[in-house]
């Protein structure tokens, strides 16, 4: 596609239950990061892939969250055990390399209820 | 961690008038990035910044990276409706992360 996708919009689940997020990036961008932005609030860095592998998961807040990238394109963010703390809208965003310009995609806005 | 603060956090302005915002660090940053947000929309980039002392515009916004590298400044003239949204500014901490401010929310009456 033209833009990143993200998959779903929205997402209502409740708590305890686990959820998958899922972002196609740009055809061709080897470098894919996932963000979280709370109410009034700009994203925060939550994991970054370069190809297959995460490079720098360092925001990710806890063991309950995991993604995985497994062909180097479409990523998947895993939450395991979701809890009313973690909605937010997730964005994801991708860029050809590391150093060029990173592209958002719409995010996928997940309530906990 | 590296916080970004921006100011003001909204703005309710006139069609047609001036609109300056910044965005303070306690820490230097080598690179500063100026997006804008509208609802339901991932942020999308506007300006970059590289060099210190940097003044960069895009149409009618203009950005400038402070000479201490602890600051910058968006301005947009003669603001139209479609400058409503929700801007931030953003710096990287190495080069795949990038930490964002709060935003500042620009409201046009018509």
């Amino acid at each position: 596609g033209a833009g990143v996708s993200q998959t779903p919009s929205n997402k209502v689940t409740e708590k305890g239950k686990y959820v998958e997020l899922r972002c196609d990036p740009i055809s061709g961008h080897t470098a894919l990061y996932w963000y979280r932005q709370s109410l009034g609030q700009g994203p925060e860095f939550l994991i970054y892939f370069q190809g297959t592998g995460a490079a720098d998961d360092s925001g990710l807040p806890n063991d309950r969250f995991f993604a995985v990238r497994p062909e180097g394109s479409v990523s998947t963010l895993k939450i395991q055990r979701t809890e009313r703390g973690d909605s937010a809208v997730y964005l994801c965003a991708s860029s050809y390399t590391l150093n060029t310009e990173a592209f958002f995609g719409q995010g996928t806005r997940l309530t906990v209820v | 961690g590296q916080q970004l603060n921006q100011s003001p956090q909204s703005m309710f302005i006139q069609e047609g008038e001036d609109v300056s915002m910044n965005c303070t660090s306690s820490s230097i940053f080598n690179t500063w990035l100026w997006y804008k947000q509208e609802p339901g929309e991932g942020p999308v980039l506007l300006i970059a910044l590289y060099k210190a002392g940097e003044l960069t515009s895009n149409g009618r916004l203009t950005a400038q990276f402070g000479i201490t590298r602890k600051d910058s400044f968006l301005n947009i003239s003669a603001s139209i409706p479609s400058d409503v949204g929700i801007y931030f500014c953003a710096g990287p901490i190495l080069a795949q992360k990038l930490v964002f401010g709060q935003g500042t929310r620009l409201t046009i009456n018509p």
